[in-house]
């Protein structure tokens, strides 16, 4: 999980509340990346931000929104009108190996239950 | 544009018999190719890479895999599975075009792996 922190855990939330959920690295990676997953499914993309005050869209943003104010923080909030918020998230960061060579480093996940 | 095609969704084999993996990748550019394992609850672990090096590229816990371009194809390989590499597992493709952005990833599907005793 290497110095990359996603919390809590778990957590649980009544349908119609926003809930954000935590990332912060200390590996001092410049981008920063939000996936879901479900079961069965690989990894997609929320959104993601190549450096700080700066965020983009991935392949599934509806529904949910980001903020990039610190290097080291790049909390995702899941809003109501996110329509199955129910699944696993997972937090990555980048990092250059060489030239075009990259590395992502993956959080421990947050399981988020909405009922 | 890029894909990957993970061919089994789960796979079963014995403790200390081999494994195999499977993943087909489609990829505009010269891709970068990974797999990564993911245990119940956990976040992903980098097992191994191939970045335009060697076609045959060697991992962690004795796993390996080889890209073989003219059947785009990067198969993960272990000669003797053993019971902790019960987990599901992840190809993965980086697009490395010029101005790749956020240098994003595509994921396979997974392939569950169960190992009996």
């Amino acid at each position: 999980d290497g110095g990359i922190t996603q919390s809590p855990k778990y957590l649980f939330r009544k349908e119609g509340q926003n809930v954000t959920l935590s990332c912060e690295q200390n590996l001092n990676h410049d981008a920063m990346y939000w996936y879901r997953q479900d079961p069965g499914q690989g990894l997609r993309l929320i959104y993601y931000s190549q450096i700080v005050n700066d965020f983009q869209k991935g392949d599934i943003a509806e529904g949910y929104s980001v903020s990039r104010e610190k290097k080291e923080s790049f909390p995702l909030t899941v809003t109501s009108a996110q329509k199955n918020p129910t699944a696993f998230y997972l937090c990555a960061t980048t990092h250059r190996t060489s030239g075009s060579s990259y590395e992502q480093y993956f959080g421990p996940g947050t399981r988020l239950t909405v009922t | 544009a890029q894909s990957v095609t993970q061919l089994d969704s789960h796979v079963s084999v014995s403790e200390g018999t081999p494994v195999l993996l499977r993943c087909n990748y489609s990829s505009s550019y010269s891709p970068s190719l990974f797999w990564y394992v993911q245990h119940p609850n956990k976040g992903l672990q980098l097992l191994l890479k191939y970045t335009s090096a060697a076609t045959l590229v060697k991992g962690i816990n004795g796993f390996e895999a080889e890209f073989k371009k003219s059947e785009t194809s990067f198969h993960l390989t272990k000669p003797s599975a053993h019971m902790s590499d019960a987990a599901e597992y992840f190809c993965v493709v980086s697009d490395r075009s010029p101005g790749a952005a956020g240098n994003k990833l595509t994921f396979g599907g997974g392939t569950r792996v169960l190992v009996k005793p």
